[in-house]
């Protein structure tokens, strides 16, 4: 199937570590943020998301991190594991649209 | 229920022909979003269908690019005069429509454009 993330940053951890993914946004007027996770051969799937109004949203082993001021976004995973090996990308959504922007996404590698 | 599908998955073309790519969204939603990814690259988007709302059409990379939407249902994307570039994993997105909700995707369509 087509092979995503070739030439995208890597990020390689440990299992059992945790791992965080970083992402800078572009544009102060985003409202709205989303983590996706894409896997090789598939469409990107929904990982976590977080208002503007927020600074953190945790779910289920992950959390968002939310800067406004340096217009900067995190993803934290606790605990990697292989299945988390994947490229994330974040997606931010300019106010008073319904146009999405992503970003050009990390490359995760799980290591045994 | 059934997610967002996509047809076909793979498509082969010659450079200079028409093609035409299938998005059956998630009953219901009336957000319907079309996306390019380049191998490699993070995702561009293309055009946007909301309800009965003129799509947002600022995403299409030439008047090649043109996407229909019947209702809240198919959409079709067609790429005329197909070049090498064109060549990427196309991806459909549905949602709910309401300013803060996630889209799903659908598995996308690799074109090759030979």
């Amino acid at each position: 199937g087509e092979s995503v993330g070739l030439h995208l940053p890597t990020l390689s951890v440990q299992e059992g570590d945790n791992s965080i993914i970083n992402c800078a946004y572009s544009n102060s007027a985003s409202d709205y943020f989303i983590w996706y996770k894409q896997e090789s051969g598939k469409g990107p799937q929904f990982i976590i998301d977080i208002r503007s109004n927020m600074d953190k949203r945790q779910g289920q082993r992950v959390t968002v991190l939310l800067n406004k001021t340096v217009k900067h976004l995190s993803l934290q995973i606790a605990a990697t594991q292989p299945g988390d090996s994947a490229v994330y990308f974040c997606a931010e959504k300019v106010a008073g649209t319904y146009k999405y922007i992503f970003g050009t996404g990390t490359r995760l590698k799980v290591l045994a | 229920g059934a997610g967002v599908s996509q047809s076909p998955s793979n498509k082969v073309t010659e450079k200079g022909k028409d093609v035409e790519l299938r998005c059956d969204p998630i009953s219901g939603h009336t957000a319907l979003y079309w996306y390019r990814q380049r191998l490699g690259q993070g995702l561009e988007f293309l055009i946007y269908f909301q309800g009965n709302s003129a799509p947002d059409k600022s995403g299409l990379p030439s008047d090649r690019f043109s996407a229909e939407r019947t209702g809240e249902s198919v959409s079709t994307l067609t790429i005329q005069r197909t070049q090498q570039e064109d060549s990427a994993v196309y991806l459909c997105a549905s949602g709910s429509g309401l300013a803060y909700n996630e889209q799903f995707f659908g598995p996308g369509t690799r074109l090759t454009v030979l």
